[in-house]
């Protein structure tokens, strides 16, 4: 089992490029979850998913875009980049069933810079 | 909305130390409240998690317990060792849907040696 992975670890963009971060999971998961985490900011939810092909926003959605095609993949998407999106991206997912259900579990992360 | 706070924000301890890392939030209506570690540059590794119809979870040298209604959590740490050194964060999943964690602001400890 590789858990939750991400790709790729580490990215520097110039403003106004896109890019797309790549999220995978092992554990058929149903729930995914993309966070941002800022210097005395902490985590916070950028955009989840329930469920395949189900989306909805968290609590920083502006100037992302999701998609999740396979229940193993989740995508964050960003359309034109802004030094605002310098941050450390986490992915993270959870079940439904098993024990202990709705624990977290985290990818390593990807550090973005916007320059 | 939900505010969850840890105190204190950075902790030292001489090896060897018990300690008690706090956790409070301001709703309780809680589906459940996990504890993560978080190294230098890493992601968040969970420790323990605690559903709300419980009151405290154990892991080897360390415990949780959980208070809904005073708002509470603690992180007990018995024997804290240089490996302990790491930042750690509590995360509350409301009930309702999504199971979405708010996350603390996080206790950096450092155990010396």
């Amino acid at each position: 089992n590789a858990g939750v992975t991400q790709t790729p670890k580490f990215r520097v963009l110039k403003t106004g490029q896109s890019m797309t971060l790549l999220c995978a999971q092992d554990m058929n998961h149903e729930y995914m979850y993309w966070y941002r985490q800022d210097p005395g900011m902490g985590l916070r939810l950028i955009h989840y998913s329930v469920g395949e092909g189900t989306t909805a926003k968290g609590e920083v959605p502006d100037g992302y875009n999701v998609s999740r095609l396979k229940k193993q993949n989740f995508l964050l998407g960003l359309e034109s980049a802004a030094p605002s999106q310098t941050s450390v991206y986490f992915c993270a997912s959870t079940g439904t069933s098993g024990s202990p259900y709705n624990e977290q579990f985290f990818g390593p992360g990807t550090r973005l810079t916007v320059l | 909305k939900q505010e969850v706070t840890q105190i204190p924000a950075a902790l030292s301890v001489p090896e060897g130390e018990n300690l008690v890392l706090n956790c409070s939030f301001t709703d309780s209506a809680i589906y459940n409240l996990q504890w993560f570690r978080q190294d230098p540059g890493k992601g968040l590794t969970s420790l323990l998690l605690i559903q709300s119809s419980q009151r405290e979870q154990t892991s080897g040298r360390l415990n949780a317990s959980l208070d809904k209604s005073s708002g509470r959590s603690t992180l007990y740490i018995a024997a804290s060792q240089p490996g302990d050194s790491a930042t750690y964060l509590c995360a509350l999943i409301l009930t309702g849907g999504g199971n979405k964690l708010t996350f603390g602001t996080g206790t950096q400890l450092k155990v010396e040696l």
